[in-house]
């Protein structure tokens, strides 16, 4: 069975502090995602990779970066924390398709991020 | 925006009763997947539908897409209280890359 594991299932930080969630995924995926959930508006993508050391932005990238060095670990990163990124983080990883069609996610058990 | 849209946005039935749950999206897809999200939970993956079915089944699952209409719909039959959980439906389409975009989901609770 595909294996994606978070680093924290919860986590507590202050305004301003940098903080780092990482994923890790041990099934020799492609692509991995990193994605918040918020009530009432669904999982938004913040940023993607297809392959080491390549990224690509989502639909809300702002505030975040990302970073994947290794192929199995894909990293988030909040360079300075506000409240309004207090939120459920989830990352996924995909096989990756090379044909026309998107393939099935599987998905970490999520970060729920308080930043006070 | 592409995002699928479920309907409803909350499902409450008894034990043993039939959950549907519908999607809709606006612009021509490749697939269609849903997923499962327990409280608090990652999302688990539960069926996949190309465009080109009209019709899938996995268990106690039934998925229909209807891309005239735009829209999909879940059917779990023989509820149980194990399948309490929110509902997402996932649309993949071409937009510069491969992308997949899902709904705002169907919380579904089945009543013991």
């Amino acid at each position: 069975d595909v294996k994606v594991t978070q680093s924290s299932r919860y986590l507590v930080k202050r305004t301003g502090e940098k903080v780092f969630l990482e994923c890790v995924q041990d099934m020799d995926h492609e692509n991995m995602f990193w994605y918040r959930q918020d009530p009432g508006l669904g999982l938004r993508l913040i940023y993607f990779s297809y392959d080491v050391k390549m990224k690509e932005k989502g639909d809300i990238p702002e505030g975040y970066s990302v970073s994947r060095e290794k192929k199995e670990r894909f990293s988030l990163i909040l360079e300075s924390a506000s409240t309004n990124q207090t939120s459920m983080y989830l990352c996924a990883s995909s096989l990756g398709e090379t044909g026309f069609v998107a393939d099935t996610q599987y998905f970490g058990p999520g970060t729920r991020l308080t930043v006070l | 925006s592409q995002q699928g849209e479920e309907d409803p946005q909350a499902l409450s039935i008894q034990e043993g009763e039939n959950a549907t749950m519908n999607c809709s999206y606006k612009t021509s897809i490749n697939n269609l997947q849903w997923y499962r999200q327990n409280s608090g939970r990652g999302l688990v993956h539960l069926i996949l539908i190309r465009s080109n079915e009209r019709e899938k089944h996995s268990g106690r699952l039934r998925v229909t897409l209807d891309t005239s209409k735009k829209s999909s719909s879940l059917l779990i039959t023989a509820s149980r209280a194990a399948d309490t959980a929110s509902y997402f439906c996932a649309t993949s389409y071409w937009g510069g890359y491969q992308k997949v975009t899902f709904g705002t989901g169907t919380k579904l609770q089945v009543i013991p």
